[in-house]
């Protein structure tokens, strides 16, 4: 298993700032991946960041928007840009390990309120 | 395009009822299928994670099975206690995860 911190917890910010949301795991890790879950909604996959290359985005999500860095084996940040009111989530980073079982495990996620 | 239904959308049982959760997706070219459950304002946790060669996984009162050429995962909780109560999500594995919209479960002491 892995265990995986978020830093901040939630945060409250006003239209047209930036958050970076960090996300801290307790091992490495090959694959890091950055969701989006919207109030009443389900996951939805923001960003795949791999170690050394740029992330992958999903359609509808762009670099300028979400920008993603991954430094090394056990940190990545997300970074909400110019954010809207539409941006209230709760972000969530997972990673993926258990030994070529492919399981992921998740954060305990960063919740967003924009004003 | 993976899609991924969740039925029913939310369920209410007296405790001690068994609950049944049932999961169904699109593409039956997976690898693997994960449960996970996630309290209000929390991460997820997962729960079991089936492989495709897999039908069925089990972990204390949690039992998974997985069809996976009809496409269908079923989640059963025997014994349902208060403490059960959360979201369940299902998420069957291609090159990613995909979510369904989960099960949200109250269990009345």
């Amino acid at each position: 298993s892995a265990v995986i911190s978020q830093k901040p917890s939630r945060d409250i910010c006003q239209r047209g700032t930036s958050l970076t949301i960090q996300c801290q795991v307790d091992s490495q890790v090959t694959m890091m991946f950055w969701y989006r879950q919207q109030p009443g909604q389900s996951l939805t996959l923001i960003a795949t960041a791999n170690q050394g290359s740029e992330a992958t985005y999903e359609s509808g999500f762009v670099i300028d928007k979400f920008p993603i860095s991954r430094p090394n084996l056990t940190f990545s940040t997300l970074t909400v840009s110019n954010m809207s009111p539409e941006d209230s989530s709760i972000y969530l980073c997972s990673v993926e390990a258990g030994q070529g079982r492919y399981e992921q495990y998740f954060g305990p996620g960063t919740r967003l309120t924009v004003t | 395009k993976q899609e991924v239904t969740q039925i029913p959308a939310a369920l209410s049982v007296p405790e001690g009822e068994n609950l049944v959760l049932n999961c169904s997706f699109t593409d039956s070219a997976i690898y693997n299928l994960q449960w996970f459950r996630q309290d209000p304002g929390k991460g997820l946790t997962s729960l079991l994670l089936i492989q495709s060669s897999q039908r069925e996984q089990t972990s204390g009162r949690l039992n998974a099975s997985l069809d996976k050429s009809s496409g269908r995962s079923t989640l059963y909780i025997a014994a349902s206690q208060p403490g059960d109560s959360a979201t369940y999500l299902c998420a069957p594995a291609d090159n990613k995860l995909t979510f369904g919209g989960g099960t949200r479960v109250l269990v009345k002491p």
